[in-house]
């Protein structure tokens, strides 16, 4: 099945710095999911993208999908404490089978 | 609308004992999948039903079994619960299984410890 590497770990920012996570695959992607979870939460679906290229926004949010898609990414403007939280990049596992597969996720912490 | 709805919230065990963890959802959703959640490995999956009447290993199924036991409810059974399996788990259902462009809907979660 299809993996996806995310990184960073980790990023900690001030109160209204801009953050990016970033997801890539050794594969071509069919598309790719994007989901926020709250500290003690579940994952809440962001969106999708399916084109080579693909830019979408959301508010604050920018999401790409490389033009080979093989890689996306995440950018946040202007952090707000109610970005907090891991944001995950997911896949459907393919080969036969159903399911997502995660990335490990970024952890994103906003000092106030 | 509920959506996804696990129970319990809540668990500890101890080691050997076995449990059922339950899931529901009320999206008339075709694909249920059962996940786990452990720091710094991201959600995984464990067991996933396409259809009523369908389940399928997903990554980690060891240690693990599962009952779609109508279109609504999906559950997970522990037969001999392991520490190994101290983890929160999350119930997850969409529309149809297979179609790529379609997001997931979570529960809440359960998180369980194995003592």
């Amino acid at each position: 099945g299809q993996q996806v590497m995310q990184i960073p770990q980790y990023q900690h920012v001030q109160e209204g710095e801009d953050f990016t996570t970033y997801c890539n695959s050794s594969t071509t992607l069919s598309n790719i999911q994007w989901y926020k979870q709250r500290p003690g939460g579940h994952p809440v679906f962001l969106i999708q993208l399916v084109k080579s290229g693909e830019v979408k926004k959301q508010k604050r949010l920018t999401f790409q999908f490389g033009e080979a898609k093989k890689n996306s990414s995440l950018h946040i403007t202007a952090t707000q404490t109610t970005d907090v939280g891991t944001y995950f990049c997911a896949v459907y596992s393919g080969g036969g089978a159903d399911g997502l597969t995660f990335g490990k996720g970024t952890h994103l912490i906003i000092q106030p | 609308n509920a959506g996804v709805t696990q129970t319990p919230k809540f668990q500890v065990l101890k080691t050997g004992q076995s449990m059922t963890l339950q899931c529901a959802q009320d999206m008339n959703h075709n694909s249920m999948y059962w996940y786990r959640q452990d720091p710094g490995m991201g959600l995984r999956l464990i067991y996933y039903s396409a259809s009523e009447g369908t389940t399928d290993k997903g990554e980690v199924p060891n240690g693990y079994n599962v009952s779609r036991l109508n279109k609504r409810e999906f559950s997970l059974r522990l037969e001999s619960a392991a520490p190994s399996q101290t983890s929160v788990y999350f119930c997850a259902s969409r529309l149809t299984a297979f179609i790529d462009n379609q997001p997931q809907h979570f529960g809440d979660g359960t998180r369980l410890s194995i003592l």
